[in-house]
């Protein structure tokens, strides 16, 4: 299976902060990555595909870059509503596997 | 509008047998890969496997190979997962979502097995 390793686990942050979250791959996955937000209690939403695609409806805050084994996920300036959990998602191979996820919580 | 529509919440007891439902709205449910996805209580999200509903083309994941049964009625736009015995350990939400990239998600089932 393709390991997907998540860091940070968790982190403080601000509103205004610029955040970066990093995936790397246990083995090289093309740009078959997504990105999503969870907040408690809902189900997840996807933010990015391909690993830098927007999806529609979601801020340009967000962005997502990488390819092969390492990827970001980048929200420019953190507004409130931006603290949640977020996870990645390799569709290269089977079976499919997330990141451990990323909290993100208020400073 | 395009949704996915999961039953509702089950309590069962161990040993027990359970199937959970995922229902698509507002798109060709045959032609895209139906997800589902488990999160335990506190914990992060488990990919359990997926299938093709044009053909029923099944893949799971090894941790769930064996565990669960996932099937689906293109007829009814409808996927399903199934245990045939409980066990306390499956105690989480379950959620479907479309595609190989989980573009849309369904609102989850929680599933609670306790004696």
């Amino acid at each position: 299976d393709i390991q997907m390793t998540q860091s940070p686990s968790a982190m403080s942050a601000s509103v205004g902060d610029r955040v970066t979250i990093t995936c790397r791959a246990s083995q090289g996955i093309n740009n078959f990555l997504a990105w999503f937000q969870q907040k408690p209690g809902k189900a997840p939403k996807r933010l990015i595909y391909a690993a830098s695609s927007l999806q529609s409806g979601v801020p340009s805050r967000f962005s997502g870059s990488g390819s092969g084994t390492e990827f970001t996920l980048t929200i420019s300036s953190l507004q409130p509503e931006d603290f949640a959990t977020y996870y990645c998602l390799q569709h290269n191979n089977y079976p499919r596997t997330f990141g451990q996820g990323t909290k993100v919580e208020a400073k | 509008e395009v949704q996915l529509v999961q039953s509702g919440a089950e309590v069962k007891k161990p040993g027990q047998s359970l199937k959970i439902s995922c229902k698509g709205f507002g798109y060709s449910f045959s032609s895209y890969y139906i997800g589902w996805v488990r999160q335990m209580p506190g914990k992060g999200l488990e990919w359990m496997g997926l299938i093709y509903p044009g053909d029923s083309d099944t893949r799971y994941s090894p941790s769930f190979q064996g565990q669960v049964t996932i099937s689906s009625d293109k007829s009814i736009s409808t996927a399903y997962l199934q245990w045939s015995s409980l066990k306390a350990s499956d105690t989480a939400m379950y959620y479907c979502a479309r595609q190989d990239t989980f573009d849309i998600w369904g609102q989850g089932t929680m599933v609670t097995v306790s004696a």
